[in-house]
């Protein structure tokens, strides 16, 4: 397996613009963890979906956030409009869930940058 | 919700010296307490963990012990080496929803730097 699949790996944009982040979880695994990582607040968890549905989404900033997971094999993560203070590291983990509960595999995160 | 507090935010050792860094956890259901390493500019990776019905767990240098009634869990890295430094994260899960769809809460990371 190719472990958990981010794109873009890297974005710029500017301030106003629609970001989507794009997650592919490993094959097997039934949840899934979008993360922010920044210097200031550390690794945060933005939502996350067991089964493709969402379980937990209070870490979501605000409603320019939203994530989707329309099956098991792919979701996104829409920021809109983006502003600066949105600039992060972002991470998409998937786990097998369930009674297996354990590991989290990270895939290789998106640099944002909003100018 | 669970609250993960970890100890020390930046840790200098010298190489062949032992390090240890300690998180405490709030939520006395959590029951899983993975450790993650970070290099820099990538990906957090698991090196460690360790589940509530045991109390030390070994990987050749790397250990990790938990205290369940104190609610805390530490790291131990014996006979350190420079690739040993990054940024150590530990983790608790949160079972704020019940049974098994539970997330982790990650504490703020540990800064590991082993000097050569």
């Amino acid at each position: 397996d190719a472990g958990v699949i981010q794109s873009p790996r890297h974005e710029v944009t500017e301030m106003g613009q629609e970001v989507t982040l794009r997650c592919k979880p490993i094959s097997g695994h039934n949840s899934l963890f979008w993360y922010r990582q920044t210097m200031m607040r550390g690794l945060e968890l933005l939502i996350y979906f067991n089964n493709n549905v969402p379980i937990d989404d209070s870490g979501m900033p605000e409603d320019r956030f939203s994530a989707k997971m329309p099956n098991a094999s792919f979701s996104t993560l829409k920021i809109q409009p983006s502003e600066p203070r949105d600039s992060a590291v972002y991470f998409c983990a998937s786990s097998l869930g369930g009674s297996l509960f354990g590991e989290q595999f990270f895939g290789p995160g998106t640099r944002l940058t909003v100018l | 919700g669970e609250n993960v507090e970890q100890h020390p935010s930046t840790l200098s050792v010298q190489e062949g010296d032992s390090a240890v860094i300690k998180c405490t956890y709030s939520d006395s259901a959590s029951n899983y307490f993975p450790w993650y390493k970070q290099e820099l500019g990538k990906r957090p990776q698991l090196i460690i963990d360790i589940r509530s019905n045991v109390g030390e767990k070994k990987d050749q240098r790397i250990a990790v012990t938990l205290n369940k009634t104190a609610k805390h869990f530490s790291l131990h890295i014996t006979e350190t080496q420079p690739e040993d430094s990054a940024v150590y994260f530990c983790a608790a899960t949160d079972r704020e929803y019940g049974g098994s769809q539970g997330n982790l809460i990650f504490g703020k990371g540990t800064k590991l730097s082993v000097k050569p």
